[in-house]
């Protein structure tokens, strides 16, 4: 069952704590991408990567990390840094360069308490 | 650079009417442009997309989107509205240049349908 997944699908964690979301694909896809949604500002970008063991920041990047170590893998790392990080967090990929379409995963709903 | 615009935040419209959501862009190049939608709790789900090939661009379960260039609109309609419509919807454009793939989200409407 070919897809993108994430996980957790809800997540809390308390203030100062870093934590780290998931992200897998299987479509073979050379592109991933993560995006924060809050209410009301459509999705905004933390960071892409185009290939394996390269990422770039995206508008929104403070406070996040990334690593792209294998193809269908990009962890994103909440740090304490981000001052505001609830929010609902979605990993997109995309097939080639010379593609545009992004397909979603299902997203993590993190919440600071 | 690419923008797009929404016009409405909110939409409602009663089941079996016709459904019209807005969006404007603007981009210095011939624009690649997206509906997504996305249901509460969700991931985005790709509607439809232009790349030029036609002006009129039909997606799934019954939208399509007009394609202006003269007034640099994008607008979402369907016919007949369903309760199963409800949801969020994003007009998006396609970066060229520097983030060469990349995408800009408009701010979404959100899709209300009454029974």
């Amino acid at each position: 069952d070919g897809g993108i997944t994430q996980s957790p699908k809800y997540l809390f964690r308390k203030e100062g704590q870093n934590v780290t979301l998931s992200c897998e694909q299987n479509l073979n896809h050379d592109a991933m991408y993560w995006y924060r949604q809050d209410p009301g500002q459509g999705l905004r970008l933390i960071y892409y990567s185009q290939i394996v063991n390269d990422f770039q920041k995206g508008d929104i990047a403070e406070g996040y990390s990334v690593s792209r170590e294998k193809k269908e893998s990009f962890p994103l790392t909440v740090t304490s840094a981000q001052k505001n990080p609830t929010a609902f967090y979605l990993c997109a990929s995309r097939p080639a360069i010379n593609t545009d379409t992004q397909y979603f995963g299902p997203g993590t709903r993190l919440t600071v308490l | 650079a690419q923008s797009v615009t929404q016009l409405d935040s909110h939409v409602s419209v009663s089941e079996g009417t016709p459904v019209l959501l807005r969006c404007n862009y603007s981009s210095s190049y011939s624009p690649s442009l997206f509906w997504y939608v996305q249901h509460p709790n969700k991931g985005l789900q790709l509607l439809l997309k232009y790349t030029s090939a036609a002006t009129l661009v039909k997606g799934i379960n019954g939208f399509e989107a007009e394609f202006k260039k003269s007034e640099t609109s994008f607008h979402l309609t369907k016919p007949s509205a369903h309760m199963s419509d409800a949801a969020e919807y994003f007009c998006v454009v396609r970066v060229y240049g520097g983030s060469q793939g990349n995408l800009i989200f408009g701010k979404g409407t959100k899709l209300s349908v009454k029974p």
